[in-house]
Order: structure tokens, then C-alpha cells, then sequence
């Protein structure tokens, strides 16, 4: 099956710095990638969909100046934490979806903020 | 608005056979998928309904009534393995992707 590769996999950082995670579908073209965040024991919550050259659409209540998302190719999408605070620490996911409509997840990145 | 349910916990025995259930409503509907998760990991694809039905896969089996708003995920022969979480999310009209809140699945001897 098609593959998304997401890196880092686990990222730790000084409160106030920026991380970039990386989200890549290895053997097809995503034309849109989405952004999941998940808090311990809860499920997956949908921070935005990126759509490759154009502007990311974000979810109520996320901000779009903190989590900044660029899809510039149909192959790559990144999501920089910025100005990271302790309570951005979560476990991030990126998936996308392939033309046949069918929906593949990256291996998530466990961000930390100290 | 988007409203998906299923439980939050169950417990089933090694080898017997244990039904998720999932509610939803949702503006629109294009599909409904089932996802595993284990702790710390991604989520992994089970299944996908669009028509109302039930489709085996292996030991999973998933079912959907659109009229009734309902699916459940049917796991047989259960094994130690399987004890994780099991997401239900639905495509919505606009082709977005909403999860329910997980169901964690413990198997036990």
C-alpha cells in the first residue's frame, strides 16, 4: 500500500523555539494532506487541511500564526510549531489522501516542549 | 455539526468475539472507515463503508446503516494483539474526515 513518511518521530525542544515537522506520501501525489493532533487517551483532532499551492484551511480554534502549514509540492507538507509552549506537547499526525480517495497516515511525531 | 460516539473502553476474552459500535451524525456523509491504533502509534486502516452492508475482511468485519446513523466494527477469534484503540471516523460531504472519540480494547487470557 502507499506509504506517508513523517519525520521527525520524536522531537524534543526549549519552550519558545520553532519545529518543523515533515510530512511526505512516498509513492503517489497527494493533492491534499491533513494535520491531526492527539492529546494522551483522546482521539485525533483535526488541526487543518492542506491543499498543495494553495493556503491551508484550519479548524475553529486553531491558530494558523502558531501552526504554520505549507504544501509545496504534491509530495511534501510541513507543519512548524512556532514559538513552541509546553502545552503544544502532543502527539502530531499527517496523512493523505491518494486520488482513489483512500486515506494513508504518516508514523506521527511525538513533539515535547520543555 | 459532527457527532460521532462509540465507547470508551471494553474488555473481551482471548479467542471470543467482540462488536464496536459507532453512531454518527454528520453533515453529510461519503463513507465511513474504521482505524486500529496502538498506544503511541499511528492509526492503521481496517475498513471503509459507503453503502449500507457488511464487509469481511480476515478476522474484521465492518457493517453500515446510513438510515439509521449506525456502524459497528465485528473483530472474531480475538488475540492478545488486538488490544488497542479502535477509531470510527466519517467522511463528511466535504470529503473531511471526523474521528469519534476511540474505543480502547483490552484482551484478556
Amino acid at each position: 500500500g502507499a506509504v506517508v513518511s513523517q519525520h521527525p518521530s520524536r522531537v524534543i525542544c526549549k519552550s519558545g523555539t520553532s519545529v518543523k515537522i515533515e510530512c511526505r506520501s512516498l509513492d503517489f501525489q497527494a493533492t491534499t494532506m491533513f494535520w491531526y493532533r492527539q492529546f494522551p487517551k483522546q482521539s485525533l483532532m483535526l488541526m487543518a487541511t492542506s491543499n498543495e499551492g494553495s493556503k491551508a484551511t484550519y479548524e475553529q480554534g486553531v491558530e494558523k500564526d502558531k501552526f504554520l502549514i505549507n504544501h509545496a509540492s504534491l509530495t511534501l507538507s510541513t507543519l512548524t510549531v512556532t514559538s513552541a509552549h509546553p502545552e503544544d506537547s502532543s502527539f502530531y499526525i499527517c496523512s493523505a489522501r491518494e486520488y482513489s480517495g483512500e486515506l494513508f497516515f504518516g508514523e506521527g511525531s511525538r513533539l515535547t516542549v520543555l | 455539526g459532527q457527532n460521532i460516539d462509540q465507547p470508551t473502553e471494553m474488555t473481551a476474552t482471548e479467542g471470543a468475539i467482540v462488536q464496536i459500535n459507532c453512531t454518527y451524525q454528520t453533515s453529510g456523509f461519503n463513507g465511513l472507515f474504521w482505524y486500529q491504533q496502538h498506544a503511541g502509534e499511528a492509526p492503521t486502516f481496517l475498513s471503509y463503508n459507503v453503502l449500507d452492508g457488511l464487509e469481511e475482511k480476515g478476522r474484521f468485519s465492518s457493517f453500515l446503516s446510513r438510515s439509521k446513523g449506525y456502524s459497528y466494527l465485528l473483530l472474531k477469534e480475538l488475540q492478545m494483539k488486538d488490544s488497542a484503540s479502535y477509531l470510527c471516523a466519517v467522511n463528511n460531504a466535504g470529503n473531511m474526515l471526523t474521528f469519534g472519540g476511540g474505543t480502547r480494547l483490552m484482551v484478556k487470557p
